[in-house]
């Protein structure tokens, strides 16, 4: 069955220090798709970036990035240049191919940026 | 503007009056699917539909019923609520099955039952 571990409850960072959120992940399937959300207080859930797991190159989105290490089945999601308003729970979640209705998330990680 | 909209956004009942919390998209995706958010639980799929009149159950059905009678709407029905669903409900949708296909989510429904 998949599974998503987000192992870090809570981070903090200093502004425009660069921050790594962890993700591993467990499947069976060949082929799936990484995701990472943001959800800031006001709750809205926004799609960040996707790496699909025959990507050769690791996904990069402006200041975020998905190192991707296929073997060690991880997607850490990397922060460059920490702002305030990255101040939020970050999600990582996993759609396999053979059950692409699903997306399923990790428990998330709390991203605190402090001036 | 692409847009997942759901209503209402915050909503208290009570035990076993029933309740309907709308989703609605403008995008014309032909899947959606609807999720609950819990502390340390992260988000889990209660049903989600993959066509008109095509419904299925994700993780967490119980207590949960929902209908696809148009494209563009997709209502989570709680029959009986119960406290245990006191929870900030997602509605999703995305375009197709293929696994690299983005989900957006609406903004949230807050429920509180007492």
């Amino acid at each position: 069955a998949q599974k998503i571990t987000q192992t870090q409850p809570g981070m903090f960072v200093q502004e425009k220090e660069a921050v790594t959120l962890d993700c591993t992940y467990d499947t069976s399937d060949q082929s799936y798709g990484l995701f990472w959300y943001k959800q800031p207080s006001s709750g809205e859930m926004i799609f960040l970036i996707y790496q699909g797991s025959y990507d050769e190159q690791n996904a990069t989105e402006g200041r975020y990035s998905l190192n991707f290490q296929k073997a060690r089945k991880s997607a850490n999601l990397v922060i460059s240049a920490s702002q305030l308003g990255d101040s939020a729970m970050y999600f990582c979640a996993m759609r396999e191919a053979t059950g692409f209705q699903k997306l399923v998330f990790g428990t998330g990680t709390r991203l605190l940026v402090s001036p | 503007e692409a847009q997942v909209t759901q209503n209402p956004r915050y909503l208290i009942t009570v035990t076993g009056k029933k309740l309907t919390v709308t989703c609605s998209q403008n995008m014309n995706h032909e899947y959606m699917s609807w999720y609950r958010q819990d502390p340390g639980l992260g988000l889990r799929q209660i049903y989600y539909s993959m066509n008109v009149e095509v419904t299925d159950k994700g993780d967490v059905p119980e207590g949960y019923k929902v209908s696809r009678k148009e494209k563009r709407n997709f209502p989570l029905i709680l029959e009986s609520p119960s406290p245990n669903q006191t929870s900030l409900y997602f509605c999703a949708t995305q375009l197709a099955g293929a696994s690299a296909d983005t989900q957006y989510f609406g903004p949230g429904t807050r429920l509180t039952v007492l």
